[in-house]
């Protein structure tokens, strides 16, 4: 079956840091891949996405390629800000299914 | 606003209680799910329409939980004889079918708390 394994977080940072939130993931076919944000109190928001092998994913200064030969969509930013703060989660739907498989998500706390 | 809404955003019931959520998706969005998200995990997909139709179930929807999507917009999920580990976040998410189909957007959730 499908599945994704993220980091364990809480990830903690300061402002301006480089961010890499690992996400791997194990399908069936050709997913397509996404990232999720979560802040505080708010529903689901999708931060961005890939479908299909070497594809580059970017928002917000977020991006994420999807790497089909090591089976990873690893989510980075080059700076982040307190703003960030967040829970972010990796997610892949397959071609022929309907459902978003999400993993457990990764917390992120940036700080001045 | 035109994004998903849910209906209501929290909810305490006691066991043994029957409590209904209900989801309005964006309009023109013919597919809609529903997912639960227990604390600390990740949504879990629980069951999808298309239009009116449920076209998918996960095995985590036991008997006691029911969807409908009667005219093919809104969308009820109800929970009879509620148990307290059916305490969680219920998230109702919509798409198209066609275009930007991968895309799912997602509403606020319903917050149960069974006592």
């Amino acid at each position: 079956g499908n599945s994704v394994t993220q980091m364990e977080g809480p990830v903690t940072l300061s402002e301006e840091a480089f961010l890499t939130i690992n996400c791997t993931y194990t399908a069936t076919g050709y997913p397509s891949l996404f990232w999720y944000v979560q802040y505080p109190g708010e529903g689901l928001q999708l931060l961005l996405k890939a479908t299909k092998a070497d594809d580059k994913g970017s928002n917000k200064g977020f991006e994420a390629t999807y790497r089909k030969e090591t089976t990873s969509f690893h989510l980075e930013k080059g700076s982040v800000q307190v703003s960030d703060s967040a829970v972010y989660f990796c997610a892949l739907k397959t071609g022929g299914g309907n459902k978003l498989t999400f993993g457990t998500g990764t917390q992120l706390k940036v700080e001045l | 606003d035109t994004g998903v809404s849910q209906d209501p955003r929290h909810k305490i019931t006691k066991r043994g209680q029957n409590v209904t959520f209900r989801c309005d998706p964006i309009s023109e969005h013919n597919r809609l799910y529903w997912y639960r998200q227990t604390l600390g995990q990740g949504p879990e997909f629980l069951t999808y329409f298309q239009n009116e139709a449920q076209l998918e179930k996960s095995r985590l929807l036991s008997d006691r939980f029911s969807a409908e999507r009667p005219k093919g917009s809104f969308s009820t999920l109800e929970i009879q004889r509620t148990e307290q580990g059916d305490s969680a976040m219920y998230l109702c998410a919509s798409s198209l079918s066609r275009g930007e189909g991968d895309t799912q957007y997602f509403g606020p959730g319903t917050r149960l708390t069974v006592l």
